[in-house]
């Protein structure tokens, strides 16, 4: 089975600050794994996604995350915030033949002026 | 033009009361789902279609039923609805069934249950 865990709810941030949400997945075979990014009221886009081509994944507005195995981890990074950036952001796992997407619990990410 | 529109996109009923959320997609994928967003913004899915065919069934009660007509649509259909069925539901596509393919949802539909 596959998982994925979330480190903290919500993250507050200064605007211009380092943005560090944490992902840690759970998975038996080969995972994929991504990050999607909620604004209020809207669906889920992709921020990016890891298919095992670089650890380092470079997204969209600045976010890149690096996939690292013997930590089973894939932060979410991005040098400086924005105001914009404010949203849930949620890291998920699937793997080939798997026929589902897992989705963590989700990170607030709040920015402060 | 919107990928994955969903109708409606706010839903008020009463208890007991039968409701229908439908789905399109224009992007010419193979794979649709539906996803249900608790008030905690848990995410979970409930269901999958490939090609018109069911292929995840989630834990759900037997009131939700999904309707697939054609690979571009899929409905949800919600009888005796409950409390605890409040939420927003998502429908998202792919363009195949599993691996690194990425999910494309459409905005919602908030369900609200009185």
């Amino acid at each position: 089975a596959q998982s994925v865990t979330q480190l903290g709810s919500h993250v507050s941030v200064s605007e211009g600050a380092l943005v560090l949400l944490r992902c840690n997945y759970s998975s038996s075979v080969p995972p994929y794994l991504f990050w999607y990014v909620q604004y209020p009221n809207q669906g889920l886009q992709l921020l990016l996604k890891y298919t095992s081509a670089a650890t380092l994944v470079k997204g969209i507005n600045g976010f890149e995350a690096e996939f690292k195995k013997s930590e089973t981890s894939f932060h979410l990074t991005k040098p400086s915030a924005h105001m914009s950036d404010a949203a849930e952001y949620f890291c998920a796992v699937s793997s080939t033949g798997g026929f589902k997407t897992i989705f963590g619990a989700g990170t607030r990410l709040f920015v402060k002026a | 033009d919107t990928a994955v529109s969903q109708t409606p996109k706010y839903l008020v009923t009463q208890m007991g009361n039968d409701k229908s959320i439908k789905c399109e997609q224009n992007l010419g994928h193979d794979t649709m789902y539906w996803y249900k967003q608790d008030s905690k913004k848990f995410l979970k899915i409930m269901f999958s279609y490939n090609n018109k065919e069911l292929i995840i069934n989630e834990t759900v009660p037997n009131r939700f039923s999904p309707k697939s007509p054609d690979k571009a649509h899929l409905n949800l259909h919600i009888n005796s609805l409950e409390l605890g069925d409040s939420a927003v539901y998502f429908c998202a596509s792919s363009q195949a069934v599993s691996g690194a393919n990425v999910l494309t949802f459409g905005a919602g539909s908030r369900l609200t249950v009185l």
